[in-house]
């Protein structure tokens, strides 16, 4: 059973140019979280995904930012105009259900604007 | 809000020792989930071990196992035996488990544990 994985694995941006982050949850899996995980700190949320619905967006800037998660195919993260502060690791987390299910976490985006 | 706090930026042990990383918490809910995940250099997010708030006994996990003080909100890591692999970050997290909580996952700054052979 593959694990969450997430595409591309690194990813370089200039300044103004878009990021488009990749996400597939584990088979059988219909959640997903996005995480962001700047250099020395913790991982902090923010958004919550179910099929075609986002559940929780409280942690997402409130501009340039999106995500979505359609009936088929990946989740996909989307940062327009990228700035150098959105350099930083993005980690995707999926689970089988909604509260008591772990989050299982893929490998993470290394995004570096220059 | 629920905060997880973690006072130990760094910890060092032997080989072969035992080593014990600290967490605390803040919330007013009764009913959540607390967790240990571990990240190597590699950077991936690895499950160490889960606590159900409503279970009395400490989770267990092979070398891993928790001291889990519901009323002092403390929920620490024990690493018995400790191995070259088992150096890493090393981030607690607390997850609400009331019905229409929210979903996400609050984490601690992180420790990070060096393994000295």
């Amino acid at each position: 059973n593959a694990g969450v994985m997430q595409n591309p694995r690194h990813l370089v941006r200039r300044r103004g140019q878009e990021a488009r982050l990749r996400c597939s949850p584990m088979k059988g899996h219909s959640h997903v979280y996005w995480y962001r995980q700047l250099p020395e700190e913790g991982l902090k949320f923010m958004v919550y995904l179910q099929k075609e619905n986002i559940i929780d967006e409280s942690g997402m800037p409130k501009e340039r930012f999106s995500a979505e998660f359609p009936k088929e195919g990946p989740s996909i993260l989307r940062i327009q105009q990228v700035v150098r502060g959105d350099s930083a690791a993005y980690f995707c987390a999926s689970s089988p259900g909604a509260t008591q299910e772990t989050q299982y976490f893929g490998p993470g985006t290394r995004l570096l604007v220059l | 809000a629920q905060t997880v706090t973690q006072s130990q930026p760094e910890m060092s042990v032997q080989e072969a020792e035992t080593v014990t990383l600290s967490c605390t918490y803040d919330t007013s809910e009764s009913d959540y989930y607390l967790f240990w995940y571990k990240q190597p250099p590699s950077r991936q997010m690895i499950l160490v071990i889960r606590q159900e708030a409503y279970k009395q006994q400490n989770a267990t996990e092979n070398r891993f196992s928790v001291n889990f003080q519901k009323a002092a909100k403390s929920f620490s890591l024990k690493i018995s035996d400790s191995q070259l692999g088992d150096a890493a970050m090393y981030f607690c997290a607390y997850r609400s488990g009331t019905q229409g909580g929210s979903e996400k996952l609050v984490f601690g700054k992180g420790t990070k544990l060096t393994v000295n052979p």
